[in-house]
């Protein structure tokens, strides 16, 4: 999988729009982007994924710019409950590929 | 959507036992099962992939003597930790890939499990 890249931590508070860069410059032409929230103790959930311009589902919205070399995560009006690890996955899911996680971004939600 | 059950979600046991951890798809067939396991506040690193019906394929450094990893159907691997000693104690995380694959093909997770060997 393509290597990514994200800042380590972030903080916001409650109410606010929050928006998590992920950088892969590598990425294949068949690659998807996919991205995964995971709270203490607990598996990672998946939260959304794209391969370009924007996606929006009921918890997220996903950006990719056109050379699709990063992309953004976007949590509307976000609460307590948001503060978790987030992770960015690159690639192409097969029975061939290897999953291989990133160092995930630390968001922390004050009130 | 897909539901990956795992059991045990908490397990203690005494160092030189052994400890079996089993990773069931709910609704859906996994070909691919993948094991992992993660230390506090960090991040996931991958064990070993297991394909249904054939040999896991471990990550370097991890010996596969003493992760066993099973496959044996398209709904269930378990990963018995043999000889646990308290440097294994860890989160241990499985998910699978449904069959089929897919360019856009996600990755559902089970619970985790907390090994403490004492």
């Amino acid at each position: 999988l393509a290597k990514t890249t994200q800042p380590i931590s972030m903080d916001s508070y409650e109410g606010q729009e929050v928006n998590i860069t992920c950088s892969h410059n590598n990425i294949a032409t068949n690659d998807y982007i996919t991205w995964y929230q995971q709270f203490p103790s607990q598996g990672p959930r998946f939260i959304i994924q794209g391969y370009k311009t924007k996606v929006t589902n009921e918890v997220a919205s996903l950006f990719i710019p056109a050379d699709r070399k990063s992309s953004t995560l976007s949590l509307p009006r976000v609460s307590l409950s948001d503060t978790a690890v987030y992770y960015c996955l690159v690639g192409m899911y097969s029975s061939a590929s290897k999953i291989i996680f990133g160092s995930g971004t630390r968001l922390s939600i004050r009130p | 959507g897909a539901v990956v059950s795992q059991h045990p979600s908490r397990v203690i046991c005494k160092s030189g036992t052994s400890v079996k951890i089993e990773c069931r798809s709910l609704d859906f067939q996994a070909t691919t099962m993948f094991w992992y396991r993660q230390f506090p506040k960090q991040s996931l690193m991958l064990m070993a992939t297991s394909n249904e019906g054939s040999k896991a394929t471990y990550e370097q450094g991890v010996e596969k003597d003493k992760f066993l990893i099973n496959h044996a159907s398209l709904t269930l691997s378990t990963l018995t930790v043999t000889s646990a000693h308290p440097e294994d104690s860890s989160f241990y995380i499985c998910s699978a890939s449904s069959t089929g694959g897919g360019l856009n093909e996600k990755l559902f997770f089970g619970s985790g499990t907390q090994l403490s060997v004492l």
